[in-house]
């Protein structure tokens, strides 16, 4: 199958950072992801990218879809306590959806 | 309008035994799919369905059944537990944006 890696795995920050994380594969996509995960529940979709090189933003969220179509960057500026949880980034291929491993964020206040 | 249900939240079996987790949702969605996440290693989809009657193999299918006759169930059933199957499972679903999907609250599954 195809294979998204994503980095870091995880990050400790404090509490008004910014936060960078990637997601490269070996495979072109013609859409990029990006979900969130908190504890015990299932992924919530945050961006969807459709295009070579779009920046598409959603609050203090911002996501970017790669030029080479092989991957993909999630932006999180000022983050505060709710920003805690598990990142993914996804991509589809015909009708199955592939996902990163996960990026795992820690606000400490 | 509920989105997606599971059923169980948890569950705990013995190697050998059947179970099947339940998948619901009321948003009339085509596109119906099970993953599983281990530590680790992500979400990895077992099988999907585009549609009441048709349903696919994804990339870890092994162990796992699935139908789909309504559009709004699709239930997944292990048919003899293996400690391997121990995981989350999630339920997810899309509609006419398929890439939007919608995840259910997962069901825990330990084999003994």
């Amino acid at each position: 199958g195809q294979q998204l890696n994503q980095s870091p795995q995880s990050m400790f920050i404090q509490e008004g950072e910014d936060v960078s994380m990637n997601c490269t594969s070996s495979s072109i996509f013609n859409t990029w992801l990006w979900y969130k995960q908190d504890p015990g529940e299932g992924p919530v979709l945050l961006i969807a990218l459709y295009k070579a090189g779009e920046l598409t933003s959603n609050g203090r969220l911002t996501a970017q879809f790669g030029i080479t179509r092989k991957d993909s960057f999630l932006n999180i500026s000022a983050s505060i306590p709710s920003d805690v949880g598990i990142y993914f980034c996804a991509a589809p291929a015909g009708n199955q959806f592939y996902f990163g491993t996960g990026t795992s964020l820690t606000v400490i206040p | 309008n509920a989105g997606v249900t599971q059923t169980p939240k948890f569950q705990v079996l013995k190697t050998g035994q059947s179970m099947t987790l339940q998948c619901a949702q009321d948003m009339n969605h085509e596109y119906m799919s099970w993953y599983r996440q281990d530590p680790g290693m992500g979400l990895r989809l077992i099988h999907y369905s585009v549609g009441a009657g048709i349903t696919d193999q994804g990339e870890v299918p092994n162990g796992y059944n699935v139908s789909r006759s309504t559009t709004e169930d699709f239930p997944l059933r292990l048919l003899s537990a293996a400690p391997s199957q121990t995981s989350v499972y999630f339920c997810a679903s899309s509609g006419q944006g398929w890439y939007e999907q919608y995840f259910g609250p997962g069901t825990r599954l330990t084999v003994t």
